[in-house]
């Protein structure tokens, strides 16, 4: 089976901390995405990459930043956390290639900045 | 740009019931669709996805959807509710003119089931 693994669920966190969220995928996908969930918006795209060391801006990337330095694994970076960051993250992965398949999810981290 | 609707934030049926969420989409071309659900503190998985083959895609759990393209819709049903799909289901839409594989997701319906 497919695993997206998210290395923290919940995290509390002070405002202007700089937070790491990690991803880490086991099935050789190509494309990775970070999405943001909060109540009554849905999933809000953040940044997603499609190869190593390749990322682009999704809807909302102000305020985040991503880093891919291999394959399986996509990081999320706050540089300085502020309360309106608080939220869940979602990490997902697919298999690469312009038709788009089935994402698989792992299952989320919530963060609180305080 | 691609946008999708569920309609209804909150769906309340009792067990047995037949279950219905709606889902419209804005797309000039045929579009990839899907519905995932997701149980409570969890991340999504797929319910069912079309693809531009059988206008009527079933997925797991019971679940079905189909696709019309006349009013471009893709509902979801479940003939009959079981207390164990109460969670909130998401449909998508794929982004064609935007990030590669990405999908828009709509803002979600929250399924209640009464005993």
């Amino acid at each position: 089976d497919v695993k997206v693994t998210q290395s923290s669920r919940y995290l509390v966190k002070r405002t202007g901390e700089k937070v790491f969220l990690e991803c880490v995928q086991d099935m050789d996908h190509e494309n990775m995405f970070w999405y943001r969930q909060d109540p009554g918006l849905g999933l809000r795209l953040i940044y997603f990459s499609y190869d190593v060391k390749m990322k682009e801006k999704g809807d909302i990337p102000e305020g985040y930043s991503v880093s891919r330095e291999k394959k399986e694994r996509f990081s999320l970076i706050l540089e300085s956390a502020s309360t309106n960051q608080t939220s869940m993250y979602l990490c997902a992965s697919s298999f690469g290639g312009r038709a788009p398949g089935e994402l698989f999810f792992g299952e989320g981290s919530r963060l609180t900045v305080l | 740009a691609q946008s999708v609707t569920q309609l209804g934030s909150h769906v309340s049926v009792s067990e047995g019931a037949l279950v219905l969420l709606r889902c419209n989409y804005s797309s000039s071309v045929p579009p990839y669709l899907f519905w995932y659900v997701q149980y409570p503190n969890q991340g999504l998985q797929l319910l069912l996805k079309y693809t531009s083959a059988a206008t009527l895609v079933k997925g797991i759990n019971g679940f079905e959807a189909e696709f019309k393209k006349s009013e471009t819709s893709f509902h979801l049903t479940k003939p009959s509710a079981h207390m164990s799909d109460a969670a909130e289901y998401f449909c998508a839409v794929s982004d064609p003119g935007g990030s590669q594989g990405n999908l828009i997701f709509g803002k979600g319906t929250k399924l209640s089931v009464k005993p």
